[in-house]
């Protein structure tokens, strides 16, 4: 049973147009969310989060929303930069001490020239 | 700079062989994980340690013990390695209750193994 779904296995995206990928989730008790980009042979870095207690965080030309009703959060990219192509992962947390992390299967981002 | 370390980059092993990867964090974090990444299915949790000498199982721990001697070191272990633990390998490591403040996970490189 998935509890962090990203539909979309690929996006491709014109260079300086805006980016969306999307996430949904199934975990009620989910209350902090997480995307993480992943370019190949290397580790996942940290890219912004957001906390339930929010419905927007922004740190520079990213952008995440989150939609606690309906479950689902997306992370926007404008204006996309050829370095943007990478595979993005959409993760969450519930709150206990474990701190455990579940992620998505990712999605992979192609920025077009 | 927070630093995660992985042992080896890549790995081609045998089947049936005793394999060990090993993960060092320089940040005095509490918690440890070991992720499986393979394609189309994301980032799979094996193990995790919130503390020395103590382990949980994640989704998938068939096939894999860890170890967690030191607090900065977590090891994973594949007693008798298979062709479909073939997979990109990754560490991962975060402060107790810092999940929902500035720290985030940390991952290491990665390690890609390859079981003949």
């Amino acid at each position: 049973d998935q509890q962090v779904k990203q539909n979309s296995p690929s996006l491709s995206v014109q260079e300086g147009r805006i980016s969306i990928l999307n996430c949904d989730y199934t975990n009620s008790m989910f209350d902090y969310f997480l995307w993480y980009k992943k370019y190949p042979a290397e580790g996942p870095t940290f890219l912004i989060s957001i906390s339930s207690i929010k419905d927007k965080n922004e740190d520079g030309r990213f952008t995440v929303f989150l939609n606690k009703s309906a479950k689902h959060l997306s992370l926007h990219i404008v204006p996309s930069q050829p370095g943007d192509s990478a595979v993005y992962f959409c993760a969450a947390s519930a709150r206990g001490r474990d701190d455990k992390i579940i992620f998505g299967k990712g999605t992979r981002l192609h920025i077009l020239p | 700079d927070v630093k995660v370390t992985q042992s080896s980059r890549y790995l081609v092993k045998r089947t049936g062989e005793k394999v060990f990867l090993e993960c060092v964090q320089d940040m005095d974090h509490e918690n440890m994980f070991w992720y499986r990444q393979d394609p189309g299915l994301g980032l799979r949790l094996i193990y995790f340690s919130y503390d020395v000498k103590m382990k949980e199982k994640g989704d998938i721990p068939e096939g894999y013990s860890v170890s967690r001697e030191k607090k900065e070191r977590f090891s994973l272990i594949l007693e008798s390695a298979s062709t479909n633990q073939t997979s990109m390998y990754l560490c991962a490591s975060i402060s107790t209750g810092s999940i929902r403040g500035t720290d985030t996970q940390y991952f290491g490189p990665g390690t890609r193994l390859t079981v003949l």
